[in-house]
């Protein structure tokens, strides 16, 4: 069975400030992770996913995350918060045999304060 | 090109009703997912079809049914509409099963059961 956990469901950091949204994964086969950021009233889009290749992962809007197999973590992170970045984040886990099931965390409200 | 659509975007309903929702995938997309998104909650798996076979389903109650049509959109059907059944509904397509493809999201649906 596969699983994640988002660690803090609001998160407020001040324009120009890091971003550090943590995510940790459970999975008996190895992952394949993504971040989808939601705006109001849309729908979920990718960010970024590791797909066993390069643990350190670039997306868009500046973020990236790594992968880490001993801690079982993808945090995301992104050097400077623009207001822009203010949304819901969802880190989401599944497997290489079908990437048609994600399994979706609970979800991190990101604040950024001007 | 296009992205993923869903129709209708809004529906209100009533309990014990039964609802359709549509779903169009980009367009050399074989693979559609249907999640729920309950609010302040993380989408939920519900189905998966790929070349109109039902390849995954979550852990939903029999009211829940999709197909998928020959040319790769879907419906999600729920009947007995039930409170608890109010939420987002999203679809996402992709090129394929297994490797590195990725989900594209649709804007949703929101379902309102009264």
């Amino acid at each position: 069975a596969q699983s994640v956990t988002q660690l803090g469901s609001h998160v407020s950091v001040s324009e120009g400030a890091l971003v550090l949204l943590r995510c940790n994964y459970s999975s008996s086969v190895p992952p394949y992770l993504f971040w989808y950021v939601q705006y109001p009233n849309q729908g979920l889009q990718l960010l970024l996913k590791y797909t066993s290749a390069a643990t350190l992962v670039k997306g868009i809007n500046g973020f990236e995350a790594e992968f880490k197999k001993s801690e079982t973590s993808f945090h995301l992170t992104k050097p400077s918060a623009h207001m822009s970045d203010a949304a819901e984040y969802f880190c989401a886990v599944t497997n290489s045999g079908n990437t048609g099931k994600l399994i979706f965390g609970q979800g991190t409200t990101l604040q950024v304060k001007p | 090109d296009a992205g993923v659509t869903q129709s209708p975007t809004h529906l209100i309903k009533t309990r014990g009703q039964q609802v359709t929702l549509r779903c169009s995938p980009i367009s050399g997309h074989k693979s559609v997912s249907w999640y729920q998104q309950v609010l302040g909650q993380g989408p939920q798996f519900i189905f998966q079809y790929y070349e109109k076979e039902e390849r995954g389903r979550g852990n939903f109650p029999d009211r829940f049914s999709a197909r998928q049509f020959p040319n790769y959109s879907s419906e999600l059907n729920v009947n007995a509409l039930l409170l608890g059944d109010s939420a987002l509904y999203l679809c996402a397509s992709s090129g394929g099963l297994a490797g590195g493809y990725e989900q594209y999201f649709g804007p949703g649906t929101r379902l309102t059961v009264t």
